[in-house]
């Protein structure tokens, strides 16, 4: 079983759609989580990192980390198709710089 | 400020040639990584540096060395290439006490190996 599962998708929404990525890890001395973007043929982009438990929110973006259910989620208000991507969920503990990704969820914002 | 620049860009080896990877950062960070990126796997630690002098190894790191003798620069060296090793790589750069959540990535390196 991997650290981190990642539904890598495809996933195709409206424009203007609420979008929900999602993650699940077996890990329970992750800390640190990470959302990044990656636009094809690019580097991953750091979008946004939560330390520990809660909700952070960044313009039309929003990540929460629920770790009594190792589960965490981005979620993309009024979705554009310049958010067609692959996002990738990272995480880590205190120690130590070794990141566990997702696999990856590619998603498709139709004009 | 350039970031992390990576070159080539592009590479084709044949199975059992040797080539290093390049990988440069001009934010004096004390942190870099090397990551592989293969589909349906997502990225994939190879080998990383606390700082000059210092590395350690990754998830994956055999078929692959590393030596970290500037802040700079971190090349990844592939000793005798195999098929397998197929796949995009990714140098990456952080702060020391950021590591993780404050992580800049270079363009990625696209490598076939026939």
């Amino acid at each position: 079983q991997k650290e981190v599962e990642q539904d890598p998708g495809p996933l195709s929404v409206p424009e203007g759609a609420i979008v929900s990525l999602n993650c699940t890890y077996s890990n329970s001395a992750f800390q640190y989580f990470m959302w990044y973007r990656q636009y094809s043929r690019k580097g991953p982009e750091l979008l946004m990192y939560t330390y520990s438990s809660g909700n952070k929110e960044d313009g039309r973006f929003t990540a929460q980390v629920d770790k009594s259910s190792k589960y965490i989620s981005l979620f993309i208000r009024d979705s554009q198709p310049s958010d067609s991507a692959t996002y990738l969920c990272a995480m880590k503990n205190n120690q130590g710089g070794k990141l566990i990704f997702g696999q990856g969820t590619e998603l498709s914002v139709k004009p | 400020n350039a970031g992390v620049t990576q070159t080539p860009k592009f590479q084709v080896l044949k199975t059992g040639q040797s080539m290093t990877l390049q990988c440069a950062q001009d934010m004096n960070h004390e942190y870099m990584s090397w990551y592989r990126q293969d589909p349906g796997m997502g990225l994939r630690l190879i080998h990383y540096s606390v700082g000059a002098g210092i590395t350690d190894q990754g998830e994956v790191p055999n078929g692959y060395n590393v030596s970290r003798s500037t802040t700079e620069d971190f090349p990844l060296r592939l000793l005798s290439a195999a098929p397998s090793q197929t796949s995009v790589y990714f140098c990456a750069s952080s702060p020391l006490d950021r590591v993780g959540y404050e992580q800049y990535f270079g363009p990625g390196t696209r490598l076939t190996v026939t």
